[in-house]
C-alpha cells in the first residue's frame, strides 16, 4: 500500500495567518483527500484533489479557506487560511489503496492550534 | 493503525432487506463512529455514538454500542442499492483507529 509523508506534524498558528500542509505519496495516486478531524469529532471530508483540475469542495467547505494545490500525482497541499481558533484541529491527507477502490491510506496527520 | 474488527467482510443482500455489520475493538474508547467509502472515493461520515450512549438513530441507520463487550453494530434498514460500499468503523481513544470494513453489495 502507499505511504503518505505529511507535514508539518503540528504548529501553533497566531490567527489571521495562513498555514500550508503538504503531501508526499510514494506512489502515484488519481485523487487525494485532505479530512479536518475537530477536537472529539468525527472525520469530515474537505475535498477531493484531483490532479490537473480544481478540487472539489465538499459542503461547509469553500476554496478561498482551504485552497488547495495538486500539481502531479504524487504531491499535495493544503492551506487553512486567515485562521481562527475554531479552525483548531488535525487535518489529514489520504489516498484510496486497495483492490476495487476500496480502503485508504492516511497521512500522519497535522495537529493545527490557532492562538 | 487497525484496531476495529468489522465482521463480516462482505455482505451482499437484495433491495430492501436490512444490513447489519458489527465492529469490535480492544481499549476504552471516547466515541465510535462509522464511515461509508464509495469504490474510489473519501470516507464520508454516517453516524458517531459516545461512549456513554447505547443506541443512535440516522435516518435509515441504527447504531449500537456495548462497552462492556467492546462491540458496535450498523443497521441499514430498507437498503437501496446505492448503499453500495464499504463501511468502517474508528474508534476514538487516545488516537483515531479504523477497522478493516465490511464490503456490502445491495443488488436491485
Amino acid at each position: 500500500s502507499a505511504v503518505i509523508s505529511q507535514k508539518p506534524s503540528r504548529d501553533i498558528c497566531q490567527r489571521g495567518t495562513s498555514l500550508t500542509i503538504q503531501c508526499q505519496v510514494d506512489s502515484q495516486v488519481t485523487m487525494m483527500f485532505w479530512y479536518r478531524q475537530q477536537p472529539g469529532q468525527s472525520l469530515t471530508l474537505i475535498a477531493t484533489a484531483n490532479q490537473g483540475s480544481e478540487a472539489t469542495y465538499e459542503s461547509g467547505f469553500v476554496i478561498d479557506k482551504f485552497p488547495i494545490s495538486r500539481p502531479n500525482l504524487t504531491f499535495s497541499t493544503l492551506t487553512v487560511s486567515n485562521m481562527s481558533p475554531e479552525d483548531s484541529s488535525i487535518y489529514l491527507c489520504s489516498v484510496v489503496t486497495g483492490v476495487g477502490g476500496y480502503g485508504y491510506t492516511f497521512g500522519s496527520g497535522t495537529r493545527l492550534t490557532v492562538v | 493503525s487497525q484496531q476495529g474488527e468489522e465482521d463480516p467482510q462482505a455482505l451482499s443482500i437484495q433491495e430492501g432487506e436490512n444490513a447489519t455489520m458489527n465492529c469490535s475493538y480492544k481499549t476504552s474508547i471516547n466515541n465510535l463512529q462509522w464511515y461509508r467509502q464509495n469504490s474510489g472515493r473519501g470516507l464520508v461520515h454516517l453516524i458517531l455514538i459516545r461512549s456513554n450512549e447505547r443506541e443512535k438513530h440516522s435516518g435509515r441507520l441504527r447504531v449500537t454500542l456495548d462497552t462492556s463487550k467492546k462491540s458496535s453494530s450498523l443497521l441499514i434498514t430498507a437498503s437501496r442499492a446505492a448503499d453500495t460500499a464499504s463501511y468502517f468503523c474508528a474508534t476514538e481513544g487516545n488516537d483515531m483507529r479504523f477497522g478493516a470494513g465490511t464490503r456490502l453489495t445491495v443488488k436491485p
